[in-house]
């Protein structure tokens, strides 16, 4: 079946490490996206990537970094110098310039720095 | 970006209809209405969306108004496994961006 997958599930790490995270998808979209999701808040957009080698700064992209060598994936790095990253990160795949492609969602990473 | 703005939360007995309200009063004229849901600890699901028309499928109806300042999402039988966060978003076709607000917590009980 076609999806997105995210690993791990959970992920804990010292404070001081970068961490990254893991998403692949097979359903052929072009675009990807990296939200961070914390506790009683909605999503917030961290990069995202319409096309390959190619990525766009979101609305708290500081502190992160990300890659997109393959249209199948686009990793999450959460560098020591983003300030709270104990959150939900959330990663999502779409059609570009498709009038009616809806996100489709990985089922999360949840991380934990202490 | 259009804002939107929606309560945080609501309640609706089951098999009644929930009929959640989203206002996006400064939309432009090319972002479509999505919503989408989010169960406890999981990613969040498509749902339905629209332009200008009323829309239908297996999940929901998306009421939107004339001047579509405004939209509602119609489940017409609310089940138990209807409790989730709900989201209202617009969506640019040519910017490739979605970003979600708060949402609705909507409860649904037996």
């Amino acid at each position: 079946d076609g999806g997105i997958t995210q690993s791990p599930k959970y992920l804990f790490r010292k404070e001081g490490q970068n961490v990254t995270l893991s998403c692949e998808q097979n359903l052929n979209h072009d675009a990807m996206y990296w939200y961070r999701q914390d506790p009683g808040q909605g999503l917030r957009l961290i990069y995202y990537s319409q096309i390959v080698n190619d990525f766009q700064k979101g609305d708290i992209a500081e502190g992160y970094s990300v890659s997109r060598e393959k249209k199948e994936s686009f990793p999450l790095t959460v560098t020591s110098a983003q300030k709270n990253p104990t959150a939900f990160y959330l990663c999502a795949s779409s059609l570009v310039n498709s009038l009616r492609s809806p996100l489709h969602f990985g089922n999360g990473t949840r991380l934990t720095v202490t | 970006d259009a804002k939107t703005t929606q309560p945080p939360s609501m309640d609706c007995a089951e098999g009644r209809a929930a009929n959640l309200p989203c206002n996006h009063s400064t939309i432009s004229g090319n972002e479509y209405v999505y919503w989408y849901r989010q169960i406890h600890s999981q990613g969040p699901q498509y749902i339905i969306h629209g332009l200008k028309n009323n829309e239908t499928n297996e999940m929901a109806s998306l009421i939107i108004t004339e001047d579509r300042k405004s939209s509602t999402l119609i489940l017409p039988h609310a089940t138990l496994r209807d409790t989730a966060v709900y989201y209202c978003t617009p969506f640019r076709t040519s910017y490739g961006k979605l970003t979600f607000g708060q949402g609705t917590i909507l409860t649904v009980h037996p």
